[in-house]
Order: C-alpha cells, then sequence, then structure tokens
C-alpha cells in the first residue's frame, strides 16, 4: 500500500467520545487526504492537506478536524463521535494536488470504525 | 460543477468474456480521469488515469479505458475477463479536485 499506515485499523467507541485516526506515510509526499467510504457513496474527501500545518476541508468535513505537524503524518478527529461517522476511513497522498500529472493518489489499508 | 458517474452497482461478466464498466463525466475544462480498483478490506489501487493524448490509455493487469469527450465518458475495459477481477471499480475525474463516483461491482462467474 505504497508506504501508507493507518492506526488503529479498527476501533469501536461510543457516541460523544473524541476519536483520533492516524496517517503515517515514507513517501515524502506533500499531499495528504481524509476519504469515507459508505455503501451508496463512495468515497468522500472529509480534509485534506496540502503542507505542514496546510489543511482544508473537503465535501463532509462537519465534525472532524485535522493536523498536520509533520511531512509524514495526517491525523483526524473526531471531536465528539456520532453514530453517524460510523464509517470506513482511509487515507490517500499524494505527490502533487495540481494539474501536473503527479496527482495519483495511493491509497492506505484503511480504518473501520465502529459508534455505539 | 464538476461530477462523475457509474450508472451500474453491478456487473457480472463470464471468465473469458469481455467485460466493461462505465463511466461519465462532467467537468468544466480538461478532464484528468482515473480509475481504481479495491479488493475486499484493502484501500484503493490505482488502475490507469486519462491526462491528455491518446484516447485509449493502458493500466494495470491488462485493463484499459477509452476517453471520449462528445459522450462525456472513461469505461473501463478488459478483453477477457479473469475471476480474480472481481472487485469494487471507482471512477474518478478531477477538475478543481478530485471526485470519485459510487462504484461499480464487479463480479466474474467462472
Amino acid at each position: 500500500d505504497a508506504g501508507i499506515t493507518q492506526s488503529p485499523r479498527h476501533k469501536v467507541t461510543e457516541t460523544g467520545t473524541p476519536v483520533t485516526l492516524r496517517c503515517h506515510q515514507t513517501e515524502n509526499h506533500r499531499y495528504m487526504y481524509w476519504y469515507r467510504q459508505d455503501p451508496g457513496h463512495g468515497l468522500r474527501l472529509i480534509h485534506y492537506s496540502y503542507g505542514v500545518k496546510d489543511t482544508d476541508k473537503g465535501e463532509v468535513s462537519d465534525g472532524y478536524s485535522v493536523s498536520r505537524s509533520k511531512t509524514e503524518d495526517f491525523l483526524l478527529t473526531l471531536e465528539s463521535a456520532t453514530s453517524s461517522q460510523t464509517s470506513v476511513y482511509f487515507c490517500a497522498i499524494s505527490a502533487s494536488g495540481g494539474t501536473s500529472g503527479k496527482e495519483t493518489q495511493y491509497f492506505g489499508p484503511g480504518t473501520r470504525l465502529l459508534v455505539l | 460543477a464538476q461530477s462523475v458517474a457509474q450508472p451500474e452497482d453491478q456487473v457480472n461478466v463470464a471468465e473469458g468474456n469481455p467485460l466493461t464498466v462505465k463511466c461519465t463525466y462532467s467537468v468544466s475544462g480538461n478532464p484528468y480521469l482515473f480509475w481504481y480498483v479495491q479488493y475486499p478490506n484493502r484501500g484503493l489501487q490505482f488502475l490507469l488515469k486519462y491526462i491528455t493524448g491518446d484516447n485509449l490509455v493502458k493500466g494495470s493487469y491488462g485493463f484499459e479505458a477509452e476517453f471520449n469527450k462528445s459522450q462525456t465518458s472513461f469505461h473501463l475495459k478488459k478483453p477477457s475477463a479473469l475471476v480474480s477481477d472481481s472487485a469494487l471499480y471507482f471512477c474518478a475525474v478531477r477538475d478543481d479536485k478530485i471526485i470519485f463516483g459510487k462504484g461499480t461491482r464487479l463480479h466474474i462467474l467462472p
């Protein structure tokens, strides 16, 4: 999976608790992304980062925050988890986010999150 | 606004037959188009992309895709399906950002 790891791989938590998911890359790519995958919706972008401490919102960012203090790590935090955030979360990386042709994204193995 | 559609939730093909997984798109500028595959309990894997040039793009595992500007389509094809091709396939389009389709589940029947 292109030098991308996600932790934890599985998590069960309760409504109202904070949850942090970690994405770690060894490719030194500039761009990192968090997606959620749900049946009937495909992949939807939550947040992305275009450099250390540079982040922006995706189409489903409500209830999520991110941080990137190092090139290799991108954290996704659910401040107060809700049942609607039960999903599979994927991290992705790319060398470019522009139109240079290098924007092919490479995905991590995913984290299954269940919010009870 | 950009969009991408995969009109079929599921496609069934007999092993050895040709397969096609459909994708149509809408963008305001020149499209950058991608196909990804997802095997069970794995992340998405890149198959191929169209940026510019030849309308027929060749990718991994014997897959190819045909870019058709007039029909705004980018269908994924393979001449002879294998059982191991059974997976979930995603089309994606990039205009100002990448948007993924909802996915098509491909079943190759032995």
